[in-house]
């Protein structure tokens, strides 16, 4: 059971290029997540993915776009990286939440570089 | 706008000592609660959470205690290891906001002394 799993790990880009954040997790969750990690900041939601054919934005989506693949994939895209975009990218998912919260479980991230 | 916060940002411990790790929430409107170990490259941990029904709740040497009335939460570590040796942060999710809106806090740095 290896929970959520993110690829690459780590990725070095250059102004303008783009690229795709995997994430897939194996717990039947219906929730998916993304979010980055900057330093001295909270984890800040980009996209979220309530159910399976759902999508919307979090508090920090421009520049991103994001795929709800099936019930166990969930993708980030950046079409045209931007340094302010050099961050930590977490994936995270969580059971249906029926009004009273659901814990997120996290995977170990992609660290994402722009040059 | 409201939001999460820390006491202190960083705590030492002598290994074997317990721990209390603290958290100031000011959403009254926040009704369940969730403690994250976040390690050194790695992804933030489930470590234990509370809902506002309840003032307090234990796991595996994890004690998590909720105050509402001074909006106060703490993280309880008893015996602490080196191994416990992390970021440590808290989550909150206000009364039927969904999942997807949990707040974090900037977290707190555990180093244990061996």
């Amino acid at each position: 059971n290896a929970g959520v799993t993110q690829t690459p790990k780590f990725q070095v880009l250059k102004t303008g290029q783009s690229m795709t954040l995997q994430c897939a997790q194996d717990m039947n969750h219906n929730s998916m997540y993304w979010y980055r990690q900057d330093p001295g900041m909270g984890l800040r939601l980009i996209y979220y993915s309530a159910s399976e054919g759902t999508t919307d934005k979090g508090e920090v989506p421009n520049g991103y776009n994001v795929s709800r693949l099936n019930k166990r994939e969930f993708s980030l895209r950046l079409e045209s990286a931007a340094p302010s975009q050099t961050s930590v990218y977490f994936c995270a998912s969580s059971e249906r939440d029926r009004g009273g919260g659901q814990p997120q479980h996290f995977g170990d991230g992609t660290r994402l570089s722009i040059l | 706008g409201e939001s999460v916060g820390l006491h202190l940002p960083t705590l030492s411990v002598q290994e074997g000592d317990n721990s209390i790790i603290n958290c100031a929430y000011s959403n009254s409107a926040s009704d369940y609660f969730i403690w994250y170990k976040q390690e050194s490259g790695k992804g933030p941990q489930f470590i234990i959470d509370i809902r506002s029904n309840m003032d307090k709740r234990q796991g595996q040497r994890v004690t998590v205690l909720l105050n509402k009335t001074v909006k106060h939460l703490s993280l309880q570590i008893a015996a602490t290891q080196p191994g416990d040796s992390a970021v440590y942060f808290c989550a909150e999710n206000a009364r039927g906001a969904g999942s997807y809106q949990l707040t974090f806090g900037k977290g707190t740095k555990l180093s244990v002394i061996p």
